[in-house]
């Protein structure tokens, strides 16, 4: 099974409002990181969180990690239509080296 | 910035054929990755390479596959035979250290089909 997995795995909302998505994981991590994919495109990184940290922003993008839960969460505010597309958790299962283990991605699509 | 440049963007073929992927990274990443995307499995690491040395190639499904990265700037995949079942997206991408905390860079990859 993938390291992360994320929830839910489709979402639809209207424009300006939030969109708010969820990744497990099962093991330690070292850092998490959010990608999004467009339809036909490659992943874009958003965001990286470190395993000390609890929550981090940019633009429009807010991120929490719980590593108690082992979760984290990826917010969205103010969608707008260019947001649609597939968003991605990533985790390096706190080994040593740069390999990342990708979940299955939640599908936003914001209407508007 | 050119950001990471994969060759074919399509790749339509019969089984039983030879396919190369090509890929070249951003000029200066030292790391460059290998994925598989399908519907079924989602995004799979097949192999990556650290200074052009292949560090873990555990993803990589069969002997009839196999990767390179003679040099800094150029990697290829290469499926010989290929099957239908290799049908897929398969992504490149890089990043500048060997590190877990430096994102990755993708490709828009190879969309590959395989009669």
């Amino acid at each position: 099974s993938q390291q992360g997995e994320e929830d839910p795995q489709a979402l639809s909302i209207q424009e300006g409002e939030n969109a708010t998505m969820n990744c497990s994981y099962k093991t330690s991590i070292n850092n998490l990181q959010w990608y999004r994919q467009n339809s036909g495109r490659g992943l874009v990184h958003l965001i990286l969180i470190r395993s000390n940290e609890r929550e981090k922003h940019s633009g429009r993008l807010r991120v929490t990690l719980d590593t108690s839960k082992k979760s984290s969460s990826l917010l969205i505010t103010a969608s707008r239509a260019a947001d649609t597309a597939s968003y991605f958790c990533a985790t390096d299962k706190g080994a040593a080296g740069n390999k990342l283990t990708f979940g299955g991605g939640t599908r936003v699509l914001v209407k508007p | 910035d050119a950001g990471v440049i994969q060759s074919p963007r399509h790749e339509v073929t019969e089984m039983g054929q030879e396919v190369t992927l090509r890929c070249k990274p951003i000029s200066g990443h030292n790391s460059l990755f290998w994925y598989r995307q399908t519907m079924m499995r989602g995004l799979e690491l097949l192999i990556y390479f650290n200074n052009n040395v292949p560090i873990d190639d555990s993803g990589m499904p069969e002997d009839r596959f196999s990767a390179k990265m003679p040099n800094a700037s150029f990697s290829t995949l290469k499926i010989q035979p290929s099957e239908p079942r290799d049908s897929a997206v398969y992504f490149c991408a890089s990043s500048s250290r060997e590190s877990s905390n430096q994102p990755q860079h993708f490709g828009d990859g190879t969309r590959l089909s395989i009669l």
